[in-house]
């Protein structure tokens, strides 16, 4: 059964520097997987999705994320964070033996200070 | 593109009151999606449709929950009665499902539910 683990439910940083919020996932198929974020009182947006096209994938915002099956991973960067950028994030992975069910993390909570 | 529509954003109501929540996808989306929302058990699926057939139904809570796609326009979710633990945001999504199980689900902003 697909599920995912997010490592971490609050993130805080400081304007301007890099973001890293980790996700681990277990897959019994080649994985398919999401980042969605949600901003307060918002819906999800999809900010980035892993085609296995490219294990780097370049998503909105100038977020991206590195799928490493080695690791089972999919964290998710950003090298300067914007205050903007405060929000939850949802790491998602999608069972590719049905219909596309998204099973979801648990959330991380990004904070961004000045 | 007007995105998923959902109504009312907002909805408060008493136990045992009927509760209604609509949603309009996204035009040409084949497949329709009912998620609730809680802090104890974070985002679930209530409920998947494809070309307006219910196909996967196993996470609609109990019979007071029933959820209904007249047409490739239209989703409501039903619950009857309502009962204070189904307070939550409610959120319907919509897709174009093909063979890629890589289909993106767009969100619509939600219905924010409270059952006093």
């Amino acid at each position: 059964a697909q599920s995912v683990t997010q490592l971490d439910s609050h993130v805080s940083v400081s304007e301007g520097t890099p973001v890293l919020l980790r996700c681990n996932y277990s897959s019994s198929y080649s994985p398919s997987l999401f980042w969605y974020v949600q901003h307060p009182n918002k819906g999800l947006q999809l900010l980035l999705k892993y085609t296995s096209a490219a294990t780097l994938v370049k998503g909105i915002n100038g977020f991206e994320a590195e799928f490493k099956k080695s690791e089972t991973s999919f964290h998710l960067t950003k090298p300067s964070a914007h205050m903007s950028d405060a929000a939850e994030y949802f790491c998602v992975v999608s069972d590719r033996g049905g219909y596309n069910k998204l099973i979801f993390g648990a959330g991380t909570r990004l904070a961004v200070h000045p | 593109d007007a995105g998923v529509i959902q109504s009312p954003r907002h909805e408060v109501t008493e136990m045992g009151q009927e509760v209604t929540l609509r949603c309009k996808p996204i035009s040409g989306h084949n497949s329709l999606f009912w998620y609730r929302q809680t802090m104890m058990r974070g985002l679930e699926l209530l409920i998947y449709f494809n070309n307006n057939v219910p196909i996967d139904d196993s996470g609609m809570p109990e019979d007071r929950f029933s959820a209904k796609m007249p047409n490739a326009s239209f989703s409501t979710l039903k619950i009857q009665p309502s009962e204070p633990r189904d307070s939550a945001v409610y959120f319907c999504a919509s897709s174009l499902q093909g063979a890629d199980a890589m289909d993106t689900q767009y969100f619509g902003p939600g219905t924010r539910l409270t059952v006093l």
